[in-house]
């Protein structure tokens, strides 16, 4: 399996910074295949960006995506009040299809 | 619009059946999963069932303990799920399998429902 590694595990930040996020993958992934997803507290996850760096629609133009190879990154630009939540990589290059350990994103 | 149900507490080795209501889209133009949440932890995909029902896929996890299947007509997807153990514990969700041009993704998500394995 492609094991996905995020980092930090969790940051503390405040609105209007910018932060970034990490996942990492044990082998290659092809860009088409890597996503993110927020989670706010107690809902399910939703999709943010897919294939790397396409953002899904209604998502705010403050979130992108990056990345190649086993390296890729979720920055949001000015962070606001809505984005403290724990955003997840997930792969689905290799069978099956796996998630990174999350990042939860805090009020510093 | 997804809507899972038939979580609860049941004891170690029993069985549950979760459903997955589906509508405000053509339910079996797509490819369904599920997923689960531990308690604390990050997301684990368990199943996936194609279109039509003919092609599933488990994680090594649930293999020969659970079961996906679905029912275009009703627009609903179903997990049973046998001999169930304490680390089954976990938030299930249903999710929609967006088969891009390249890739898939996860668009649409249910609520969830909680299952507790425990005596």
């Amino acid at each position: 399996d492609i094991q996905m590694t995020q980092s930090p595990s969790s940051l503390s930040a405040s609105v209007g910074d910018s932060v970034t996020i990490t996942c990492r993958a044990t082998q290659t992934i092809n860009t088409q295949y890597l996503n993110w997803y927020q989670q706010r507290p107690g809902k399910a996850p939703k999709l943010l960006i897919y294939a790397t760096d396409t953002l899904q629609s209604g998502v705010p133009s403050r979130f992108s995506g990056s990345g190649s190879g086993t390296d890729f990154t979720l920055t949001i630009s000015s962070l606001q009040p809505d984005d403290f939540a724990t955003y997840h990589c997930q792969q689905s290059y290799g069978n099956p299809p796996t998630f990174g350990g999350g990042t939860k994103v805090e009020v510093k | 619009h997804l809507v899972e149900s038939g979580g609860g507490l049941v004891k170690p080795g029993g069985s549950l059946r979760l459903s997955c209501a589906a509508s405000g889209f053509n339910f079996g133009d797509y490819y369904m999963t599920w997923i689960r949440q531990a308690p604390g932890k990050g997301l684990q995909w368990l199943s996936y069932i194609s279109r039509n029902g003919d092609t599933i896929y488990y994680a090594d996890s649930v293999r020969g303990r659970f079961t996906v299947s679905r029912d275009n007509a009703r627009k609903s997807m179903y997990l049973q799920m046998n001999s169930l153990r304490a680390d089954d514990t976990a938030i299930y969700y249903c999710a929609r399998d967006q088969v891009l041009p390249a890739g898939d993704a996860f668009d649409l998500w249910g609520q969830g429902t909680v299952v507790t394995v425990s005596s």
